[in-house]
Order: C-alpha cells, then structure tokens, then sequence
C-alpha cells in the first residue's frame, strides 16, 4: 500500500538548534517527493521537492532534504531553525497527479 | 506558480445542512483536487475534478455527500451535504502546475464546523 510516514509528531528545539525531520515512504514506483509547510493560521506552501537528478535538494528558508532511494527516505534538515520556522510540516510524495501525504509534523521553535 | 482563492474561509454550520466552497484558480488548470484534513490528521485526497468529466473519487468518498462541479479551467466548487459533525474538517483545493510534473498549489482552505 502506498503510504508516508512521519516519525516526529511534536519537535521542540530551542533557536539555533539543528532540525532533521524523518519521512519514510512506500511507492511503487517512480516518485516525486515533496516537503510542504504550514504556518499557523496560513496555507500550505511548498519548501522544496525532488523529481530527478541530484538527491540533496535546497529549498527555501535554508532548508534542505536528502532523498535516499534505498532507504526510502526523504528526510527534511535545516542546520540552525529560527523562532519563525515555527509550523507544521508534510512530507508527500507523488506518482502521477495524487498526492499521499504524512501525518505532519508539528515544529516549535523556542526563542 | 498558481494563486488559489477559496471561500468562504470558515464556516459554521447546522447538521443535515450543505455547504458549497468555492475555488477559483488565477490561471487555466487541467486538474484540480479536494482534500480534506480532519483535526490533527494529514491531508487525504476526496477527488479529482477535470473540466468537462465527472470528478472522479478516492475510496471511501462518494458524489452524493462531495458533489463537485468544475464549469472551466479555473472554477470549481465542492459542496459537502448533509453534514454531520464528523465532517467538521479543513477542506483545501489544490492545483497541478499544469508543466506535466505535479507540483501541487493549495488554497487557505475552509474551516467546516458542524453543530
């Protein structure tokens, strides 16, 4: 069955800490992979996805995630989070035009 | 990119009511989705609606509690009928990039309470 899992519910981190966020996935196969973040009261905005090519992929906000084909593994990092990366963040992954997303994870980042 | 309005942003309403969300897209899209996020869970897809074909329904959503139109290109409405209080959810409208790899755009979402 087609699924994504998202280890961390609930991650508090003092500001200037460093965030890794898992995200496992099963799909059969080609995927794309996708990480979208919520801040409270706002939309869903897309950080940064993968579709080919080089596995370590740069979004915005200094954010950063590593597809890991045998692993089945697309972890989200950001090596120093802010009070204002406070939100709730999915993992997703795609085939064709469905998306299957995580359970979410809820970051909040102490000043 | 593609900016996606939807309305009404939040609503509260009687059981055994409908309530119709609106969704209108800034440009011309081929596929548009509604998905649904109940408190404290993910997004789960309730259907594709393609301009001029019926939508068409992920398991376990059916089109006589989630009818949807889609007139055009960059229109569509979901509407939720007889509503319980198990329907009380976020309900979201997202869009293709229309660039054939999915990269999906979603509105603020509408913020269903049932009483």
């Amino acid at each position: 069955a087609q699924s994504v899992s998202q280890h961390n519910h609930h991650v508090i981190l003092s500001e200037a800490a460093s965030l890794e966020l898992g995200c496992n996935y099963s799909y059969g196969g080609t995927v794309n992979l996708f990480w979208y973040v919520q801040y409270p009261g706002q939309h869903l905005q897309l950080l940064l996805k993968y579709f080919s090519g080089d596995p370590l992929v740069k979004g915005i906000k200094g954010f950063e995630a590593e597809f890991i084909k045998s692993k089945f593994s697309f972890n989200l990092r950001k090596p120093s989070v802010q009070w204002s990366d406070t939100a709730e963040y999915f993992c997703a992954v795609s085939g064709t035009y469905k998306y299957i997303f995580g359970t979410g994870t809820r970051l909040k980042v102490l000043a | 990119s593609a900016v996606i309005s939807q309305k009404p942003s939040r609503d509260i309403c009687q059981r055994g009511t409908s309530l119709t969300i609106q969704c209108q897209v800034d440009s011309q899209v081929t596929m548009m989705f509604w998905y649904r996020q109940q408190p404290g869970q993910s997004l789960t897809l309730i259907a594709t609606a393609n301009q001029g074909s019926e939508a068409t329904y992920e398991s376990g959503f059916v089109i006589d509690k989630f009818p949807i139109s889609r007139p055009n290109l960059t229109f569509s409405t979901l509407t939720v009928s007889n509503m319980s209080p198990e329907d009380s959810s976020i309900y979201l409208c997202s869009v293709e990039d229309g660039q054939g790899r999915v990269e999906a755009f979603f509105g603020q979402g509408t913020r269903l309470t049932v009483v």
